[in-house]
């Protein structure tokens, strides 16, 4: 079955750290990855998205994702985060074969201290 | 422009009830999707329509849950026969469909608690 793993149920961690939100996915059949934000009391905003072609795709607000097919992953990265930054972060999937629908991991709650 | 809307924002009811869920799509966007999120999880496919049809309805728990499209426009989640286990937040998608990509827009949810 098609799967998207988010291994960390939270992440703390201090202003202006850098931070990565980990992502695995079950298959490595063509596939486009996305990440998304959730905000409290807000829908789902896209962070950013891979399609095709280069494997480092950047993002809103400062954050970037790798590709790594042999991995099944994609990884967030941020070099400094921002009190701003806490949120819910998702993780999601659509396979070519999926059709249009989208899998999503179970969040990653992103938690930024001074 | 104006975002995907979803009425109501919040929804109370009681084991057995009926209830209808609506969704506003961004003006223009062919597809329209929902999903389930409950608590502590990631949102859950449950239906995707193109245009007035649903083109793949495999997410549905069951027969309780049905949704409609009848003009291609605004969509109607509806649930028969309530259980506790259908609350969550029910969250719609729109997209305009061109190639093999495309963005799915998202609304702020309804809140739905089954008491």
């Amino acid at each position: 079955a098609q799967s998207v793993t988010q291994l960390d149920s939270q992440v703390p961690v201090f202003e202006e750290a850098p931070v990565e939100l980990r992502c695995n996915y079950s298959s490595s059949v063509s596939v486009y990855l996305f990440w998304y934000v959730q905000y409290p009391n807000q829908g789902l905003q896209l962070l950013l998205k891979y399609l095709s072609g280069s494997t480092l795709v950047k993002g809103i607000n400062g954050f970037e994702a790798e590709f790594n097919k042999s991995q099944t992953s994609f990884h967030l990265r941020k070099p400094s985060v921002h009190i701003s930054d806490t949120a819910e972060y998702f993780c999601a999937v659509r396979w070519e074969t999926g059709f249009q629908k989208l899998v999503f991991g179970t969040g990653t709650r992103l938690l930024v201290s001074p | 422009g104006a975002g995907v809307s979803q009425t109501p924002s919040n929804k109370v009811t009681e084991k057995g009830k009926y209830v209808e869920l609506r969704c506003d799509p961004i003006s223009g966007h062919t597809a329209l999707y929902w999903y389930r999120q409950s608590l502590g999880q990631g949102p859950e496919f449950l239906i995707y329509f193109q245009g007035t049809g649903a083109a793949d309805d495999s997410g549905l728990p069951n027969d309780r849950f049905f949704a409609v499209r009848p003009e291609g426009s605004v969509s109607t989640l509806k649930i028969q026969r309530t259980e506790r286990g259908d609350s969550a937040v029910y969250l719609c998608a729109s997209s305009y469909n061109r190639g093999s990509y495309n963005e799915q827009f998202f609304g702020p949810g309804t809140r739905l608690t089954v008491l």
